[in-house]
């Protein structure tokens, strides 16, 4: 059973489509996380939700829109697609309180965008 | 806000020899200190984590980190690495406290030469 599982794994599109990111984790977790690791393989946090609330919203093109229907999924909507968009999006889980606990991954899901 | 630097970006070393990879650490406030690691084409995994208490702590996989709070430093050992250590390692930190937004480090890629 995968723990935090990410659809699709692999998004290929063309600048300017809106295309969407799912993930559902199993574990229980109360806060779910995305992260975008560019190809120098840096990591960086875009958004958290604890329980369905957004807790954390990095400085992010207001062209990506998180949505959490409950605390098992968490979504992510990119609009108008841009080639600099291209990247690794990963979803993280944790249990209630977040860092301290750490983090469970998703596999990612590679977005390019041509 | 916390940052984390990651000494060297490659750290070749060969098989059943000892390795270290070096992180420091940027804080005013009391941190958590985390140590991932990314195998190819996966999400990250959490390997260990300082959050208080004994400066040693030991991980899975036969790794262990050291917390100085002196020199600021979250350091990286394992006594004999395998050629499945081949990965790329990230440290990461976050203030102490729930709800807190972890920042990674730029990554360590250990290749283990046979």
């Amino acid at each position: 059973d995968t723990a935090v599982s990410q659809t699709p794994k692999y998004l290929v599109t063309q600048m300017g489509n809106d295309k969407s990111i799912k993930c559902e984790q199993n574990l229980g977790h109360d806060t779910m996380y995305w992260y975008k690791q560019d190809s120098k393989k840096f990591l960086k946090i875009m958004f958290s939700y604890n329980n369905k609330e957004l807790i954390i919203n990095e400085t992010v093109p207001n062209r990506f829109s998180p949505k959490s229907p409950d605390k098992a999924h968490l979504n992510l909507h990119i609009n108008s697609l841009e080639l600099g968009d291209s990247a690794v999006y990963f979803c993280a889980s944790s249990q209630a309180g977040g860092a301290n606990y750490g983090y469970t991954f998703g596999s990612g899901t590679r977005l390019t965008v041509v | 806000a916390q940052s984390v630097t990651q000494l060297d970006s490659q750290v070749p070393v060969f098989e059943e020899a000892p390795v270290e990879l070096r992180c420091n650490y940027s804080s005013s406030v009391s941190v958590y200190l985390f140590w991932y690691v990314q195998y190819p084409n996966q999400g990250l995994q959490l390997l260990l984590k300082y959050l208080s208490g004994s400066t040693l702590v030991k991980g899975i996989n036969g790794f262990e980190a050291e917390f100085n709070k002196s020199q600021t430093s979250f350091h990286l050992r394992k006594p004999s690495v395998h050629i499945s250590d081949t990965a790329e390692y990230f440290c990461a930190v976050s203030a102490a406290g729930g709800y807190q937004k972890v920042t990674f480090g730029i990554g360590t890629k250990l290749q283990v030469i046979p």
